[in-house]
């Protein structure tokens, strides 16, 4: 079984430009999250989306968006980018919702996308 | 969600046993607590979850007292290959979505030495 793919897996763009950072879940699951992980630092929660909606948002500005396709399928979009966008870009899948019950659904993070901003 | 607290680093060496606590003080009735694995440059694994008591899997055990206020991983002989940052994770009490905003905290940086 195919686990979740990031494409691309390295991008450069400089100041000012957008960024579109893509993500497949694993077959099944209905729920993306994305993160963002700045050098030598730890996971910060950006976007949670669940069967093409925007469930919950980390602390970013509205310049970092994103959506849900109909194949569950994730986009991460990032406008006006800065110098200190510039992270690891992750993102996870599960197979639990909104009105999931215990044990609570692991997540299951790709490989992500390095995006360098110059 | 419930804040966790790591030791920010560890060393070890090749066929040791390994622990790693963590302390989550403000754990939530419902709330599971999940730990990961994460190499350079690549996304997190999931190693283990647990509730209460102990959880064994293939890879770790997970130890939770009774207050549940911590928790420890335990890693068994400990290879070249477990030096990694470990996280560890709690939430999960809400079926609203509290669990999805998963909050990842420094984690603890283990090196295994040979």
């Amino acid at each position: 079984e195919a686990g979740v793919t990031q494409s691309p897996t390295h991008l450069i763009k400089t100041r000012g430009q957008q960024a579109t950072l893509r993500c497949s879940p694993i077959s099944g699951h209905t729920s993306v999250y994305w993160y963002q992980q700045a050098l030598g630092l730890g996971l910060q929660f950006l976007l949670w989306y669940d069967e093409g909606e925007e469930r919950n948002r980390g602390n970013f500005p509205p310049r970092f968006s994103g959506r849900q396709f109909p194949n569950y399928s994730s986009e991460l979009n990032v406008n006006a980018l800065e110098l200190e966008d510039s992270a690891l870009y992750l993102c996870a899948s599960s197979s639990g919702g909104i009105n999931i019950g215990p044990p609570r659904e692991t997540q299951y993070f790709g490989p992500g996308t390095r995006l360098l901003v110059l | 969600l419930a804040k966790t607290t790591q030791p920010i680093s560890m060393d070890s060496y090749e066929g040791q046993e390994v622990n790693i606590t963590c302390s989550h003080n403000n754990i939530a009735t419902n709330d599971y607590i999940t730990w990961y694995q994460q190499f350079p440059s690549q996304g997190p694994r999931f190693i283990i979850q647990g509730y209460k008591t102990k959880v064994t899997n293939e890879v770790a055990s997970l130890f939770i007292p009774a207050d549940r206020k911590s928790s420890t991983l335990s890693l068994p002989r400990v290879s070249l290959s477990d030096t990694a940052v470990y996280y560890c994770l709690v939430g999960g009490g809400s079926f609203s979505g509290g669990y999805n905003k998963l909050i990842f905290g420094a984690g603890t940086r283990l090196a295994v030495h040979p």
